[in-house]
């Protein structure tokens, strides 16, 4: 079974461009998490989406949104880029009724 | 809002030595506990996990982990490291049938083994 697949690996951009990461979970998987990892911050929780809807959301400002799609992929856009939105950004997907999250490797972006 | 303390940002061991990484959550309700690791250039992977039943949990490559509801403890242990246990590791919460902050991780702590 292929795990969690995130595209693109690694990103730069400018400030003040936007930016759309991709996630494909786990064949059967409906729920896609998003969080952000910083050296200052560790992991955060950016939102959860379970059959095209957002089911939950953390703490972050509405330049940071995402949809699902109906296969389950989903993707995240950042708007307005900010040097301090440089981080990994990591993709779990979980299955139906579980907590248990997998993570994929995460897209490296970096805001210049 | 859950959250979680992991005790050691920075853990050096000789190889053959006993690991303990500690973990304390703040939630009063019932709660999902996981340890994940992160190996260099690698994604996240799930360590062991604590739904419900007996505290204490074995994971993968010979981790286990402590359940102590009075101490809102998550400890992980591995009797003798190897120099491949060199990684990040995480101690995660979500509060029972998910919630509005998904997981919730601490800030890792970095675990170094010399050979």
């Amino acid at each position: 079974k292929a795990g969690v697949t995130q595209t693109p690996r690694y990103l730069i951009k400018t400030r003040g461009q936007q930016v759309t990461l991709s996630c494909s979970p786990i064949s059967g998987h409906r729920s896609v998490s998003w969080y952000q990892q910083t050296p200052g911050q560790g992991l955060q929780f950016l939102f959860e989406y379970f059959s095209e809807t957002q089911r939950n959301k953390g703490n972050f400002p509405g330049r940071f949104s995402g949809r699902q799609f109906s296969n389950s992929r989903s993707e995240m856009n950042v708007s307005t880029l900010e040097l301090g939105d440089s981080a990994l950004y990591l993709c779990a997907s979980s299955a139906t009724g579980k907590t248990e999250a997998f993570f994929g490797q995460g897209t490296r972006l970096t805001v210049v | 809002a859950q959250s979680v303390s992991q005790h050691n940002h920075h853990v050096i061991l000789s190889e053959a030595a006993s690991l303990e990484l500690g973990c304390n959550y703040s939630y009063g309700g019932t709660v999902n506990l996981f340890w994940y690791v992160q190996y260099p250039g690698q994604h996240l992977q799930l360590l062991l996990k604590y739904f419900s039943g007996d505290p204490l949990v074995k994971g993968i490559k010979g981790f286990e982990a402590e359940f102590i509801k009075s101490k809102f403890s998550f400890n992980l242990r591995k009797p003798s490291v190897q120099w491949s246990d060199t990684a990040e590791y995480f101690c995660a919460v979500s509060r029972t049938g998910g919630g509005a902050d998904g997981l919730t991780f601490g800030k890792g702590t970095h675990l170094i083994i010399q050979p």
